[in-house]
């Protein structure tokens, strides 16, 4: 069983909506999470991390986390095309600060 | 800022070449990792270091080593580079304290081996 899933997508919403993406984890002693995104061909780049229930707001973008559930999510409101790009979840164990990443969910604004 | 960078963004080698990349980061974090990402198995592990000449294997070690000599300093050896090692590498680091470990990334090196 893979430690962190996430739908693969691709994802298309047009520009101006909520692009919503999901994510769980396997292991209950997972302590901390973050979203990347990843442009085609570049390096991941943090957009989000949360360590408690509930919502983290930071612009446009609402990081959900529900421990209970073991579900993660990010929220992108006003999508834009410059949004288009795959998000990559993580999660981390606090062992020794391992991180597991999903394989990400590719996401297409269309103008 | 955080910066980490890496030797080279594209490298093309051999069959049985040893290849070196290297990683530095600039912002003292104890924690640096070096990951290779292909298509639809996302980031995989290959090692990581806590502290200067500690290492520690990840989910795939096989073919690799790793050297910390210093704690900026994170390199990654294909000891003898096949063609199945053909990746985007990526080198992160994070911070040990606080609980701030974000891993943050340096910019990926494209290897081709041929």
């Amino acid at each position: 069983q893979k430690e962190v899933e996430q739908n693969s997508g691709p994802l298309s919403v047009p520009e101006g909506a909520i692009a919503s993406l999901n994510c769980t984890y396997s292991d209950r002693g997972s302590q901390s999470f973050f979203w990347y995104r990843q442009y085609s061909g570049k390096s991941p780049e943090l957009i989000m991390s949360i360590y408690s229930n509930g919502d983290k707001e930071d612009g446009r973008f609402t990081a959900q986390l529900n421990k209970a559930s073991q579900y993660v999510s990010l929220l992108i409101r006003d999508s834009q095309p410059s949004d288009s790009a795959t998000y990559l979840c993580a999660v981390s164990q606090l062992r020794g600060n391992q991180f597991y990443f999903g394989t990400g969910t590719s996401l297409t604004v269309i103008p | 800022d955080v910066k980490v960078t890496q030797s080279s963004r594209y490298l093309v080698k051999r069959t049985g070449e040893k290849v070196f990349l290297e990683c530095v980061q600039d912002m003292d974090h104890e924690n640096m990792f070096w990951y290779r990402q292909d298509p639809g198995l996302g980031l995989r592990l290959i090692y990581f270091s806590y502290d200067v000449k500690m290492k520690e294997k990840g989910d795939i070690p096989e073919g690799y080593s790793v050297s910390r000599e210093k704690k900026e300093r994170f390199s990654l050896i294909l000891e003898s580079a096949s063609t199945n090692q053909t990746s985007m590498y990526l080198c992160a680091s994070s911070s040990a304290s606080g609980g701030q470990e974000t891993q943050y990334f340096g910019p990926g090196t494209r290897l081709l081996v041929l």
